[in-house]
């Protein structure tokens, strides 16, 4: 186990809802990444937070959006929800450090159906 | 675009054999390579990573060969096990930030 939990770790949304998707990190890391991962490929980047600000971002649109806590926990929102965004969301965390990072560490996921 | 591909996305191999998975890159700027393994269900679990700076790197039961004149990456199993059955990425990072680029991924079975 890597330490980093996701909740929930299943959900089922309408086209055109929101919906809040959220990550621990990994005692001492204080980044936090988020990836899309659809069936049968690879994950790709949506973002990332470091010290509470975003700290890089993939080819995603804005309601694509995210915050990260004093705790280092973070929030994944999406809006106007589209099939298209049905997919495994991931979280990693990693540290930060004079610079470089640490190797990332994954939750499970959380698994989104959208209808 | 930058991208990061497999050349093989099924891997089928017997029980003690040893397993090789490829990986081509195509972004010369990134200095940093990972393997990652992905159980189904579970998000990808870092098997071993690799700096440019170095052509090899050995851990338990796994090998990472690079070969940055063709840019090609590869994941060495020793003594291949039914436990390693798994999906396998292999991931690049540039040194400026922790955005990792996968790749589609390789399936491993292992047969008894």
């Amino acid at each position: 186990e890597t330490g980093v939990t996701q909740s929930p770790t299943h959900l089922i949304k309408t086209r055109g809802q929101q919906v809040t998707l959220r990550c621990s990190s990994q005692s001492g890391h204080n980044t936090v990444s988020w990836y899309q991962q659809a069936l049968g490929q690879g994950p790709q980047f949506i973002f990332q937070y470091y010290r509470e600000e975003e700290n890089g971002r993939g080819n995603f649109p804005p309601r694509f959006s995210g915050l990260q806590f004093p705790n280092y926990s973070s929030e994944l929102n999406v809006n106007a929800l589209e099939l298209d965004d049905s997919a495994l969301y991931l979280c990693a965390s990693s540290g930060f450090d004079r610079g470089l990072n640490t190797e990332a560490f994954f939750g499970q996921g959380t698994r989104l159906t959208v209808v | 675009g930058e991208s990061v591909g497999l050349h093989l996305p099924t891997l089928s191999v017997q029980e003690g054999d040893n397993s090789i998975i490829n990986c081509a890159y195509s972004n010369s700027a990134s200095d940093y390579f990972i393997w990652y393994k992905q159980e189904s269900g579970k998000g990808p679990q870092f098997i071993i990573d690799i700096r440019s700076n170095m052509d090899k790197r050995q851990g338990q039961r796994v090998t990472v060969l690079l070969n940055k004149t063709v840019k090609h990456l590869s994941l060495q199993i020793a003594a291949t096990q039914p436990g390693d059955s798994a999906v396998y990425f292999c991931a690049e990072r540039r040194n400026a930030g922790n955005m990792l680029t996968f790749g589609g991924g390789t399936r491993l079975m292992v047969k008894p």
